[in-house]
């Protein structure tokens, strides 16, 4: 089994629905989950960043964490063309500097 | 805005030739920054972790006299890519966490080497 298993996709909605993406995993040690989002031929920049189980939001986005059902997830409201892009969940057992475990990344397409 | 830059941004090499990337923190040091490798619809590959003023730590399968790893300062880490092959044509990308490890690791915008 994978460290961390996300559906690769691709899925594609339509311009205002909301964009659910989901991350499992297996090691109950990781306490600290983000969400990166990757635009093709760039470099992934963090969009969501949290700590153990709960919920954050920031603006159109909300992530969830479920250490108990080891399960994250990312919703994006009001979905813009301009979200399409692949997203990425990682996770770690410890602060910053140290090795995250990524996802296979997801690809979302919202077509106008 | 970003606060991590790579360079170059698109490389093309003939085989057997070595490249250099860099990566650099921006307005902040990095005494740890990351190197990783992703092939198309694939996800980040850890290669190695690399450490101001000392040697870097290279994962398992990654070749260290192929990749070199230098981190002379604390705001820059070069990959060199030695004799490289078609085999080693990929996107790679480095990482850096912004505030001495308190917070999530920052990515810079990768470099795609191509070996022709």
């Amino acid at each position: 089994q994978k460290e961390v298993e996300q559906d690769p996709g691709p899925l594609s909605v339509p311009e205002g629905a909301i964009v659910s993406l989901n991350c499992t995993y297996s090691n109950s040690a990781f306490q600290y989950f983000m969400w990166y989002r990757q635009y093709s031929r760039k470099g992934p920049e963090l969009l969501m960043y949290t700590y153990s189980s709960g919920n954050k939001e920031d603006g159109r986005f909300t992530a969830q964490v479920d250490k108990s059902s080891k399960y994250i997830s990312l919703f994006i409201r009001d979905s813009q063309p301009s979200d399409s892009a692949t997203y990425l969940c990682a996770m770690s057992a410890l602060k910053g500097n140290n090795r995250l475990a990524f996802g296979k990344g997801n690809q979302v397409v919202v077509i106008p | 805005g970003a606060v991590v830059s790579q360079h170059p941004s698109r490389v093309i090499c003939k085989s057997g030739t070595s490249v250099k990337i860099e990566c650099r923190s921006l307005d902040f040091q990095a005494t740890t920054m990351f190197w990783y490798r992703q092939f198309p619809k694939q996800s980040l590959m850890l290669m190695a972790t690399s450490n101001e003023g000392s040697k870097a730590t290279y994962e398992q399968g990654v070749e260290k006299d192929k990749f070199l790893i230098n981190h002379a300062s604390l705001t820059l880490s070069t990959l060199t890519v030695t004799s490289a092959h078609p085999e080693d044509s990929s996107f790679y990308i480095c990482s850096a966490s912004f505030g001495g490890g308190e917070s999530p690791l920052h990515f810079g915008n990768g470099t795609r080497l191509t070996v022709t």
